[in-house]
């Protein structure tokens, strides 16, 4: 069955120093996948996404790696700062009766140490 | 920038009760979700609404549950006879497309079941 699953529960990083937060999926046939960051008490964010014609993907301080070969999708946050600190999903896509339907991963607490 | 709004943030009810969870989309957009979040674990996918029908819904989607878009903004989610397994944090979404991009959530409402 289709599933989305994250290795690490929580992470911690010293502020300034680069993240990598880790994402296995289970469908092969998957093409479209999102990070999204949680802040407590709000709902989801988008952060950045990847189409499976592409194996990497540049926004501003973050990366995105797909991997489809193992099923694996990276999220990078360089040189992080305290407002990185939140939990980080991701979700893939499949479209479903016409409209779009996202897995989510478990989650990474990610926590930036001063 | 333009974000999806949801009302009210928490609400509090006695098992039994219904609830009407309400959701403003982004104005534009044409396909709304539900999802939802019990403490502590993953988003969860509930149902996906499109042209004033259902399109999806998942197993969690039972009879107790229904949506509505009663006019050109308000997207709502009736939860008929609420259950203390009810309690969880609903999310509303909205998409302009029904191709694979990125949803757009709302900050949430917090329901407790008591």
């Amino acid at each position: 069955g289709e599933s989305v699953g994250l290795h690490l529960p929580t992470l911690s990083v010293q502020e300034g120093d680069n993240s990598i937060i880790n994402c296995a999926y289970s469908n092969s046939a998957s093409d479209y996948f999102i990070w999204y960051k949680q802040e407590s008490g709000k709902g989801p964010q988008f952060i950045i996404d990847i189409r499976s014609n592409m194996d990497k993907r540049q926004g501003q301080r973050v990366t995105v790696l797909l991997n489809k070969t193992v099923k694996h999708l990276s999220l990078q946050i360089a040189a992080t700062q305290p407002g990185d600190s939140a939990v980080y999903f991701c979700a893939e896509s499949a479209l479903i009766g016409g409209a779009q339907k996202l897995v989510f991963g478990q989650g990474t607490r990610l926590t930036i140490n001063p | 920038e333009p974000e999806v709004t949801q009302t009210p943030s928490h609400q509090v009810t006695q098992m039994g009760q219904e609830v009407i969870l309400r959701c403003v989309p982004i104005s534009n957009h044409l396909y709304f979700y539900w999802y939802r979040q019990i403490l502590g674990q993953k988003v969860e996918f509930l149902v996906s609404f499109y042209n004033n029908e259902i399109s999806e819904k998942s197993e969690i989607f039972d009879d107790q549950f229904s949506v509505e878009r009663p006019d050109g903004s308000n997207f709502t989610l009736k939860i008929r006879s609420t259950k203390l397994e009810d309690s969880a944090m609903y999310f509303c979404a909205s998409g302009n497309r029904a191709k694979k991009e990125k949803l757009f959530f709302g900050s949430g409402t917090q329901l407790s079941v008591l």
